[in-house]
């Protein structure tokens, strides 16, 4: 099956400064990866994605990239906020999967 | 529209114990899918149910069993159990049968600790 590695564990960053969250996967056939942030309490929530025949994607602060021959993908937060302190999980799928395979999180800090 | 509902929000039962998990999805979902969020790690698929018949099941033990509901709502059953199902259990919804076809929305979650 699909096994997704996620680093950092933990990232402290300054208010203002960038967050980037790196992730690898197994299964050479996944082609959806979806980026969720949970918060305190909360169930996660999916704040990006991208497919297998885009290489980058952004939407406002948040991009996500790809590389599929390396089989790893990361997120990038900049500018960041207090508001962007939660754990991120990033997860693999194929298209035709039922599950989504989530990498272990990275609980993301803000520094006031 | 309210999300993805789930009852109750803590829960603490002792070993051997039986327990049940409920959910309803977004509206107009007919998929619902479960997981379990262990403590500092990342969620775990445990079943898939779409148009109330099992798609998919994870690597958990026969202890664990669900069913959909004519109204798409899910029950998650677990039976015997042990220290080790404490744990935050998800539930999410969906439009599509596959994961990469539709976004899955996220319940809160039920938090069970087992005593």
């Amino acid at each position: 099956g699909e096994n997704v590695e996620q680093h950092p564990s933990t990232l402290s960053v300054q208010e203002g400064d960038s967050a980037v969250i790196k992730c690898t996967y197994s299964d050479s056939a996944s082609n959806y990866f979806p980026w969720y942030k949970q918060e305190l309490g909360k169930g996660p929530q999916l704040i990006i994605d991208i497919r297998s025949n885009v290489g980058e994607k952004k939407d406002q602060r948040i991009a996500v990239t790809l590389n599929k021959t390396a089989k790893h993908f990361s997120l990038h937060i900049t500018e960041t906020q207090p508001e962007d302190s939660a754990v991120y999980f990033c997860a693999a799928a194929r298209s035709n999967d039922y599950k989504l395979s989530f990498g272990a999180g990275t609980t993301v800090t803000v520094r006031a | 529209d309210a999300g993805v509902t789930q009852s109750p929000t803590h829960l603490i039962k002792t070993r051997g114990q039986h327990v049940t998990l409920r959910c309803s999805p977004i509206s107009g979902h007919k998929s619902v899918s479960w997981y379990q969020q262990v403590l500092g790690q990342g969620p775990q698929f445990i079943f898939q149910y779409y148009e109330k018949e099992e798609r998919g099941r994870g690597n958990f033990p026969d202890r664990f069993s669900a069913r959909q509901f004519p109204n798409y709502s899910s029950e998650l059953n677990v039976n015997a159990l042990l220290l080790g199902d404490s744990a935050l259990y998800l539930c999410a919804s969906s439009l599509a049968v596959w994961v990469a076809g539709a976004e899955a929305f996220f319940g809160q979650g039920t938090r069970l600790t087992v005593v």
